[in-house]
């Protein structure tokens, strides 16, 4: 069975700062791993993704993601933050089938609060 | 970008009573669609999987009769929540996978209090 970790629950940063935020998965074969934002009551925005290629991923916003296939690990990082970025973060895998994620497991979310 | 609607985005209830919420893929069509259910400040977790044309696929734990899935076309799957109670107030949001491409993509959510 496929599963996620994110470590860290809630994470704090001054505005600038650089950020990063952990993943851990497991999954018994190449994984399609996601990082998801999430604003309060609303839906969820893709920021990135990876299935295969470059390990290093670059989404949107200015985050960026590297895939570590010997720690099982898919951190994001974003080199300095905007108080735009103060949202839940969700980091999750999916199953591959047919060349596309099926459903979706995700981590348990890291909220980010950024200080001015 | 393809576009996922929710409807409604926010209901509120009687004890007791259905509520249907709906997610509409606007511009492509999905063959398979997902609901998950999120309680405050926790993650989401998979109720079912929703085929069209078929029966959904529901998750360890959550009641088939309790939560009605349809998904009749290739653009549309509703849940329901029948004689909701005040337990089943959440927020709920739907993917649904482009037939085409495969890629996912997720609804803006539903709020559903039940009273």
């Amino acid at each position: 069975a496929q599963s996620v970790t994110q470590p860290d629950i809630h994470i704090t940063v001054s505005e600038g700062a650089s950020l990063e935020l952990r993943c851990n998965y497991s999954y018994g074969a190449t994984p399609y791993l996601f990082w998801y934002v999430q604003s309060p009551g609303q839906g969820l925005q893709l920021l990135l993704k990876y299935f295969s290629g470059d390990t290093l991923v670059q989404g949107i916003k200015g985050f960026e993601a590297e895939f570590k296939r010997s720690q099982s690990s898919f951190n994001l990082r974003k080199p300095s933050v905007h108080g735009s970025d103060a949202a839940e973060y969700f980091c999750a895998v999916g199953a591959i089938s047919s060349g596309s994620a099926r459903q979706l497991t995700f981590g348990s979310g890291t909220q980010l609060t950024v200080l001015p | 970008g393809a576009v996922v609607s929710q409807h409604p985005s926010w209901v509120i209830c009687k004890s007791g009573t259905s509520v249907k919420i709906e997610c509409r893929s606007l511009d492509f069509q999905a063959t398979t669609m997902f609901w998950y259910r999120q309680f405050p400040k926790q993650s989401l977790m998979l109720m079912a999987t929703s085929n069209e044309g078929s029966k959904a696929t529901y998750e360890q734990g959550v009641e088939k009769d309790k939560f009605l899935i349809n998904h009749a076309s290739l653009t549309l799957s509703t849940l329901t929540v029948t004689s909701a109670h005040p337990e089943d107030s959440s927020f709920y949001i739907c993917s649904a996978r482009d037939t085409g491409t495969g890629e996912l993509f997720f609804g803006e959510g539903s709020r559903l209090t039940v009273l």
